[in-house]
């Protein structure tokens, strides 16, 4: 079964740290890009971050440009997030997802999507 | 960055109507990369369509979608129960991979 597991989410101060995890099966996790997306409580979908198949190409959204960092470890099948310098703003379900088509030969929907976890930042 | 706008932000609709939500980009979807993303109350969004008119695995036919440059269409044919939740678009053909804000579709 195709799956992904996120966690890490938590309440954290404002102005501090955390590291959220995506745990991968179930599929290739090397042919795939993968992104993180989030959803303020009651609000839509936002994208967050993007890395490719081979870890290669990275891209952001300008809210958390210069705070928040992708990456992937072929190793553990994992995908991870580290936000520095959290911001209110930034309270959300995380969510983490795999790209529709492999090996970066197209840019893809988002096919699989993870059960989320939830950040809350708050002093 | 691409904005989305999709209307109606509410859509009131008996079982069997048929469901009409469009989502407008401010600028041409490269190569029509526009997706359109199912969710219901605390579940992870479900792909639904993909490239504007591809059905994702396991998705029924009552769904289809249409569209290319700025202007697309998700159709839902004959509703069923299951079908009530908030739909998104998504353009993936540029970076920032941008949303609209959602249409809702609630039972009349």
């Amino acid at each position: 079964e195709v799956q992904l597991v996120e966690s890490g989410g938590g309440l954290v101060q404002p102005g501090r740290s955390l590291r959220l995890s995506c745990a991968a099966s179930g599929f290739t996790f090397d042919d795939y890009a993968m992104h993180w997306v989030r959803q303020a409580p009651g609000k839509g979908l936002e994208w967050v971050s993007g890395i490719s198949w081979n870890g290669n190409t990275i891209d952001c959204a300008d809210s958390v440009k210069g705070r928040f960092t992708i990456s992937r470890d072929s190793a553990k099948n994992s995908l991870y997030l580290q936000m520095n310098s959290l911001r209110a703003e930034d309270t959300a379900f995380y969510y983490c997802a795999k790209d529709l088509v492999e090996l970066g030969v197209a840019r893809g929907a988002f096919d699989i999507w993870g059960q989320g976890t939830m950040v809350t930042v708050s002093s | 960055e691409i904005v989305l706008t999709q209307s109606p932000g509410t859509l009131s609709l008996s079982p069997g109507e048929r469901a009409t939500l469009s989502c407008r980009a401010t600028q041409s979807v490269s190569s029509s990369y526009l997706a359109w993303y199912q969710q219901k109350p605390g579940q992870a969004p479900r792909l639904l369509i993909y490239d504007a008119s591809s059905r994702a695995t396991g998705i029924p036919d009552r769904f289809s979608g249409s569209g290319s440059g700025t202007d697309f269409t998700l159709i839902i044919s004959r509703l069923e129960p299951e079908d009530f939740a908030v739909y998104y678009c998504q353009q993936y053909g540029s970076s920032p991979r941008t949303f609209g804000q959602g249409t809702k579709l609630e039972i009349k």
